[in-house]
């Protein structure tokens, strides 16, 4: 039983335009949502969190939009730039279980073309 | 600066063979992961644990054990290693407030033949 979903394994962009990276989840008790970025050959690294409170969590070129009633979050990435080009993961804390233990979708391949 | 570190970073072992992949973090945090990631299936937890002595199972945790005598190191052993466990395994440990990220290490590619 996959809690969180990401539907699309990959998606391209040209630079400049904006990225949108979906992720929807089952679990309506789950309290927080991160998203990490991955490169080959190295750890994920956390980018953007956002609480089950809000809807809306910005840092620079990253949003995350959170909706509640679609069990749905997005991550916008506006400019893009080739330096995003990277695998993105969405992740969950909480559900009702450990609030320390994240559970992940199966990520989607960013790559943003010059 | 606080880091995590795996070892070794790459790793060949015969089927039957134990393996332990070594976890060191300078972060001071109680709480540690461990993960496999194949293609078509993200990030899976193997084992976790939130303190020294206390270990847990996540959910692919046949045929791994963990081990927590200190706040530093999480060693994950592959008791009998089998080719469904060649793949690439991170380490990872977290705060203890909201929003409970993980810190990655560099990750550790093992292949079983």
């Amino acid at each position: 039983d996959q809690q969180v979903k990401q539907n699309s394994p990959s998606l391209s962009v040209q630079e400049g335009r904006i990225s949108i990276l979906n992720c929807d989840y089952t679990n309506s008790m789950f309290d927080y949502f991160l998203w990490y970025k991955k490169y080959p050959a190295e750890g994920p690294t956390f980018l953007i969190s956002i609480s089950s409170i809000k809807d809306k969590n910005e840092d620079g070129r990253f949003t995350v939009f959170l909706n509640k009633s679609a069990k749905h979050l997005s991550l916008h990435i506006v400019p893009s730039q080739p330096g995003d080009s990277a695998v993105y993961f969405c992740a969950a804390s909480g559900g009702g279980g450990s609030n320390y233990k994240l559970t992940f979708g199966k990520g989607t391949l960013l790559t943003v073309n010059p | 600066d606080a880091e995590i570190t795996q070892s070794p970073r790459h790793k060949i072992t015969e089927t039957g063979r134990q393996v332990t992949l070594a976890c060191h973090q300078t972060w001071n945090h109680n709480n540690m992961f461990w993960y496999r990631q194949d293609l078509g299936h993200g990030l899976r937890l193997i084992h976790y644990s939130y303190g020294v002595q206390d270990t847990n199972k996540g959910e692919v945790s046949d045929g791994y054990s963990v081990s927590r005598s200190n706040t530093e190191d999480l060693p994950l052993t592959l008791e009998s290693a089998a080719s469904s466990q060649t793949s690439v395994y991170f380490c990872a440990s977290s705060e203890l407030r909201a929003p409970y990220e993980q810190y990655f290490g560099p990750g550790t590619r093992l292949t079983v033949t």
